[in-house]
């Protein structure tokens, strides 16, 4: 069953605008981590935040974290066409190395 | 190669017959995972090696499935009696050893597997 849930599933914007993806999932999690994934590539990792912090940066990106409400949510500022994708986040069960449970992915279009 | 590599990149076949996908993760890296993703959709867990322990197969959607790691290294999935729901892409990951105390390891992805049953 999907854990998490990607919202919006589809946004489009212009360059140089910021883009806000949601993620709410369901059961208690060690951490969420966001993906990406250019057409007809593989996934590519792009941040992780631990159950114990609320707010993690990297770059133009911004990963904020509510176990209280189980969402989170992932910032991109300033975005660039290149930042076209599809964003998914991933939530971890528990510490060990087991399998992580997908959204359905948010879809970013950035035109230029 | 530094990555994960995945072959075949794209494999059409008629329902009914087997098929062989094959994962190289990157070196060193204890973990791997199968995942499928459907058009359109996330991806699902299919299963899961971690070293010499038993491999974690809870999410194999029916006995036709089935996969094996040779040497902790290369890993194969294969679909037996293929049917047309099993047309999809199948994605492999790998991550690092787990060590006492450390959080989930990011995982890295190849570019998949395109399986389309005619």
């Amino acid at each position: 069953s999907q854990q998490g849930e990607e919202d919006p599933q589809a946004l489009s914007i212009q360059e140089g605008e910021n883009a806000t993806m949601n993620c709410s999932y369901k059961t208690s999690i060690n951490n969420l981590q966001w993906y990406r994934q250019n057409s007809g590539r593989g996934l590519v990792h792009l941040i992780l935040i631990r159950s114990n912090e609320r707010e993690k940066h990297s770059g133009r990106l911004r990963v904020t974290l509510d176990t209280s409400k189980k969402s989170s949510s992932l910032l991109i500022t300033a975005s660039r066409a290149a930042d076209t994708a599809s964003y998914f986040c991933a939530t971890a069960l528990n510490q060990a190395g087991t399998a992580l449970i997908f959204g359905k992915g948010t879809t970013l279009s950035v035109s230029s | 190669g530094a990555g994960v590599s995945q072959s075949p990149s794209n494999k059409v076949t008629e329902k009914g017959k087997d098929v062989e996908l094959r994962c190289d993760p990157i070196s060193g890296h204890t973990a791997l995972y199968w995942y499928r993703q459907s058009l359109g959709q996330g991806l699902e867990f299919l299963i899961y090696f971690q070293g010499n322990s038993a491999p974690d197969k809870s999410g194999l959607p029916s006995d036709r499935f089935s996969a094996e790691r040779t040497g902790g290294s290369v890993s194969t999935l294969t679909i037996q009696r293929t049917q047309q729901e099993d047309s999809a892409v199948y994605l492999c990951a790998s991550s690092p050893i787990l060590l006492s105390g450390q959080d989930n390891q990011p995982q890295h992805f190849g570019d998949g597997t395109r399986l389309s049953i005619l």
